[in-house]
Parts: structure tokens; C-alpha cells; sequence
């Protein structure tokens, strides 16, 4: 089946570590985005990138990083400057074409710091 | 800045009930707005996407409509059942290839 994979569903992270969230896609996708959810929030972007060797920071991507060497894989970084951690992370990814640019995500990771 | 608001944060209605969740938006210029829902600690999942030169799109017992003039689409669910209860998120995209602006959610419970 084609989709997203998130690993690991949980994590937990000492404070001072870096932490690095797997996002994996077997859909073709041109696109792949990082977000993150906290309680009662909305979903904020992190970076995105629309081709691969190339990402584009979002509206909070201070204390993150990524790469994106292959077409199918989007890993994210939470580095030890990311000042609150703790948080629900979603990949998405989606076809760059006009029209029908529908997002989807994976399952999400949820990072605990302790 | 786009800014979309969705209110009331949550709901809760009797089963059976036909029922509309709102979302606003602050910049009319959209290229096309996704809802979405989310069940609790698991990612998202789209529901229906409307592009800004229609008017609504239906799937099931869903159906979503777009006012870009007034900056407002609904999401209007017939005859809700239990298995709707989850968080409903509305987002807004403003160029083809730009990025999704999101609310926070509307978090819906049906009783049984």
C-alpha cells in the first residue's frame, strides 16, 4: 500500500540531544513537509521541500533541521537549541502539479522531553 | 498574513444530528481550501478539497462549500453518527505551490 511512514511513533529525549524523526514515502510524491501540532493548536510548518538537495524553511524552524537526499525520504532533526521539543510532529508530502495538490500525512511522531 | 479561524472550539451533539462546522479566513485570495480530520494521536487525514472557483464539493454524507468573497467555507455532515467524533481542521492554500495555512481544529464528539 502506498502512504507515509513515521518512525518511531514515541520518543523520548533527554534535554541537551539531538533527536532526528524519520519520514518515509512510497507515493511519488514531489513534496514533503514537516509539521508540528501541540494542544489545541494548529498545524505549523517546520520546512518543506519541493525537490530533492533542496527544503525551504517554514514559519518555525529555528532549533530544526533536515535533508533531503532521496525523492521517498524527509528525515527532521530536533536539535538541542529547539528550546520546547515536546510536541506531535506530521510529515505530509504531495504532488506539485495545478489542481488536486492534496496533502497527506503520515501517522506522526510524538516527541517527549524529559 | 492569512489568518483561518474555526469556531467553536469543540462540540458535542446527539447522534442523528445534521450539523455545520465553520471556517474563516482573513485574505480572500485562495487557491484552495482542504478539510481534514484527525483522530485523536494519529496524523490527518483529507476529507475534501474545494479549488477557489467552486462553489462545494460533496463525498458522502460530507459536503464542503466555499464563499471566497466572504471568506468562509462550511463543512456541513448529515445525520452524524459516533464514528464521526474526532477533530475537524479546515486549511487554506494561496498559490498553487505555497503552503497550507491551518485552524486549530474543531474537535467533535457525537453522542450515542
Amino acid at each position: 500500500d502506498g502512504g507515509i511512514t513515521q518512525s518511531p511513533k514515541y520518543l523520548f529525549r533527554k534535554e541537551g540531544q539531538n533527536v532526528t524523526l524519520s519520514c518515509e514515502q512510497n507515493l511519488n510524491h514531489d513534496a514533503m513537509y514537516w509539521y508540528r501540532q501541540d494542544p489545541g493548536q494548529g498545524l505549523r510548518l517546520i520546512y518543506y521541500s519541493q525537490i530533492v538537495n533542496d527544503f525551504q524553511k517554514g514559519d518555525i524552524a529555528e532549533g530544526y533541521s533536515v535533508s533531503r537526499e532521496k525523492k521517498e525520504s524527509f528525515p527532521l532533526t530536533v536539535t538541542s537549541a529547539q528550546k520546547n521539543p515536546t510536541a506531535f510532529y506530521l510529515c505530509a508530502s504531495s504532488i506539485l502539479s495545478s489542481g488536486a495538490n492534496v496533502l497527506t500525512f503520515g501517522a506522526g511522531s510524538r516527541l517527549t522531553v524529559l | 498574513k492569512q489568518e483561518v479561524t474555526q469556531i467553536p472550539a469543540a462540540l458535542s451533539v446527539p447522534e442523528g444530528e445534521n450539523l455545520v462546522l465553520n471556517c474563516s479566513f482573513t485574505d480572500s485570495a485562495i487557491y484552495n481550501l482542504q478539510w481534514f480530520r484527525q483522530d485523536p494521536g494519529k496524523g490527518l487525514t483529507s476529507l475534501l478539497l474545494i479549488q477557489s472557483s467552486q462553489r462545494e464539493q460533496t463525498s458522502g454524507r460530507l459536503n464542503a462549500s466555499l464563499d471566497k468573497s466572504s471568506g468562509r467555507s462550511t463543512l456541513y455532515i448529515a445525520a452524524s453518527q459516533p464514528g464521526d467524533s474526532a477533530t475537524y481542521l479546515c486549511a487554506v492554500r494561496g498559490g498553487a505551490n505555497s503552503k497550507l495555512t491551518f485552524g486549530k481544529g474543531i474537535t467533535l464528539s457525537v453522542r450515542p
